[in-house]
């Protein structure tokens, strides 16, 4: 596996569900970042860890919680979601700090909450 | 206020041809980077290019090129002999300061182009 990877790429669940969203990094980066694409929204950015530390939540509601065990590795964990919540979620890692730093994306898990 | 603005939501061109998608910044940083992504129908978004402020020249990778005017915080996008696989949403971003933790990038609404053959 090379880049970014997400899984699943595709979930429908139930406003009552638990579900966990996954996310790999093969590019030795230290940061890693979960965004929410809505559409017709500008790309949101829910949650920030940098050296396996928290350092950005931009105020995203509880039913989000996030988890980075290493800085290989970032999950979303998902519990009594809304329809509104029904987006593109997209993992991304760079190496923290640097002008020049780039993101690199994974292809996003498209969400659905029924 | 918006850090990047994007003003043209759709655009069409002839293939072959070139086109320049427009952003304009908004930031009192002396020292920031700005990058344009593309992002196919299939989601992943997929990194293009990248210009820093102190950069004296317009970056540029193959077709595409970055028209950097710092004085009017304006960095557009040029891609030159539009392909159909060119068909894209396009995003500019820009990540302010030096050394902000996290490196975090604020993105622009971007602009959907579409290639006509």
């Amino acid at each position: 596996e090379t880049g970014v990877t997400q899984t699943p790429r595709h979930l429908v669940m139930g406003m009552t569900n638990k579900k966990s969203l996954k996310c790999e990094q093969h590019l030795g980066h230290n940061a890693m970042y979960w965004y929410k694409q809505s559409a017709k929204k500008p790309l949101e950015l829910m949650f920030v860890y940098s050296l396996e530390e928290r350092v950005e939540n931009n105020s995203v509601p509880s039913r989000f919680s996030p988890e980075c065990p290493n800085s290989s590795h970032l999950f979303l964990h998902l519990h009594t979601l809304q329809p509104e919540d029904s987006a593109l979620y997209l993992c991304a890692s760079s190496q923290d700090r640097g002008q020049k730093e780039t993101q690199y994306f994974g292809p996003g898990t498209r969400l659905l909450v029924l | 206020a918006q850090k990047i603005t994007q003003t043209q939501p759709g655009m069409f061109v002839q293939e072959k041809e070139a086109v320049t998608l427009d952003c304009t910044y908004d930031t009192s940083d002396q020292s920031y980077g700005l990058f344009w992504y593309k992002q196919p129908s299939s989601g992943e978004m997929i990194f293009l290019i990248y210009q820093g402020s102190y950069d004296e020249q317009n970056a540029t990778e193959g077709r595409y090129s970055l028209n950097f005017q710092k004085a009017r915080k304006s960095a557009n996008l040029v891609i030159s002999a539009s392909q159909l696989g060119d068909s894209a949403m396009y995003f500019c971003a820009m990540r302010e300061g030096l050394n902000n933790a996290g490196n975090m990038l604020t993105f622009g609404g971007g602009t959907r182009l579409m290639v006509k053959p």
